[in-house]
């Protein structure tokens, strides 16, 4: 089974603190994915990368940053951590062939 | 700009109903559609993945349909259980390409199933 893992289900930070979410995938796949997902809102991409130090920028990159430098892992960097960056940020990884996406546990950010 | 759209956003079914959700989409250029679940707190599980050239797709009790023509797919679950109550949601993949394949996700199901 594929398997993507999130550091952190629960983080609690504080206004203008630098903030990393991790996420490691299993399967070899080309394609990472980082959403935030929020009540009303649904789920918005931020950024994602097809290839090892690729990345793209999705529908709301606003303060955030990425870092792949391994095939297996792709990074979420909040520079400056702010209020309405709280939400569920959800990982997800997918064979270029296919598309089909697998999604980590998410991890819940809240920021004070 | 291709848009997603389920209906309807909340259902609550008796246990054992056979039942179906609902997605459309605006653009039947798609590579392909997929549907997850979400439970409470928790990331999304895929369920099915249709490809474009595919009708349908089944695992156990859930079988999806697609109509590309129409712009519609359906997910029906049959024999439902109160452990299938969850947020279900559809998300289609924009024509394929090598850089990434963004998929667009309707806003879900919230399906709850009554003992």
């Amino acid at each position: 089974d594929v398997k993507v893992t999130q550091s952190s289900r629960y983080l609690v930070k504080r206004t203008g603190e630098k903030v990393f979410l991790e996420c490691v995938q299993d399967m070899d796949h080309e394609n990472m994915f980082w959403y935030r997902q929020d009540p009303g809102l649904g789920l918005r991409l931020i950024y994602f990368s097809y290839d090892v130090k690729m990345k793209e920028k999705g529908d709301i990159p606003e303060g955030y940053s990425v870092s792949r430098e391994k095939k297996e892992r792709f990074s979420l960097i909040l520079e400056s951590a702010s209020t309405n960056q709280t939400s569920m940020y959800l990982c997800a990884s997918s064979l270029a062939l296919t598309g089909e996406l697998f999604f980590g546990e998410g991890s819940r950010l809240t920021v004070l | 700009k291709q848009e997603v759209t389920q209906i309807p956003a909340a259902l609550s079914v008796p246990e054992g109903e056979n039942l179906v959700l609902n997605c459309s989409f605006t653009d039947s250029a798609i590579y392909n559609l997929q549907w997850f679940r979400q439970d409470p707190g928790k990331g999304l599980t895929s369920l099915l993945l249709i490809q474009s050239s595919q009708r349908e797709q089944t695992s156990g009790r859930l079988n999806a349909s697609l109509d590309k023509s129409s712009g519609r797919s359906t997910l029906y679950i049959a024999a439902s259980q109160p452990g299938d109550s969850a947020t279900y949601l559809c998300a289609v993949r924009r024509g394929f390409d090598n850089q990434g394949g963004k998929l667009i996700f309707g806003q879900g199901t919230e399906l709850s199933v009554k003992p």
